[in-house]
């Protein structure tokens, strides 16, 4: 059974950077899938922050992607997010998730329970 | 980017109602479309994947049917565990995004 669990601090400063790590039981990161970040903001809806792929390549939402990176540890089977320069608008509930891909697209076929992060001085 | 409406927002049901959830795409997304059921606290669970596949160990009362731009999640007979809301996402194309949410309800 595949498990994922988000962990890190749940409270950012306004111009510091986020950093959450998704650690992965269950299945290794490297035999396949995607891995990736999707946040939801207090009474929005879910917005996809970016992937990465098994082989280490990523690729992220335009939206964001100036202040992003995703990264993969192999050895201690899991991903990480980092989001620089965080804003009250960063405030969200944050999942990491794995995604299966197929054609040009993907989707979250596993999730984590989320880590709320709130960003405020 | 593709932009995915969902209807109703939120709805109210009794246990054993038929509730029918929309989804519209902005372009044709073929059959790339999914939904997920999301409750405060739990991980998302993935239903229906590809327009009418169903994720294993999901009740079969969830159906999904739709193609191009108009989708739809049906639950035959509502159960009291169906309170949740339910959120369609595109996986025709990156960025890939989600429906704003349908709260559903028992009465």
């Amino acid at each position: 059974q595949v498990q994922l669990q988000e962990s890190g601090p749940g409270l950012v400063k306004p111009s510091e950077t986020l950093s959450l790590t998704c650690a992965v039981s269950g299945y290794s990161i490297s035999s396949g899938y995607q891995w990736g970040w999707i946040r939801q903001p207090p009474g929005k809806g879910l917005e996809w922050i970016g992937s990465i792929y098994d082989s280490g390549s990523p690729y992220y939402n335009p939206s964001l992607m100036s202040r992003i990176t995703i990264s993969v540890d192999t050895s201690k089977n899991h991903f990480s997010l980092r989001l620089s320069s965080v804003t009250a608008a960063d405030t969200a509930v944050y999942y990491c998730a794995r995604l299966y891909y197929y054609g040009s697209g993907s989707y979250p076929d596993h999730w984590g329970q989320g880590t709320l992060v709130t960003v405020s001085s | 980017d593709i932009q995915m409406t969902q209807s109703p927002s939120s709805l109210s049901a009794s246990v054993g109602d038929r509730v029918t959830i929309t989804c519209r795409a902005s372009q044709s997304i073929g059959t790339f479309l999914n939904w997920y059921q999301l409750r405060p606290g739990q991980a998302p669970k993935l239903l229906i994947y590809a327009t009418s596949s169903l994720q294993s160990g999901v009740p079969s009362r969830f159906t999904g049917s739709g193609s191009a731009t108009d989708f739809t999640l049906t639950i035959s007979s509502l159960q009291p565990e169906d309170s949740a809301t339910y959120c369609c996402q595109q996986s025709y194309s990156t960025p890939l995004t989600f429906g704003a949410g349908t709260k559903v309800e028992i009465k």
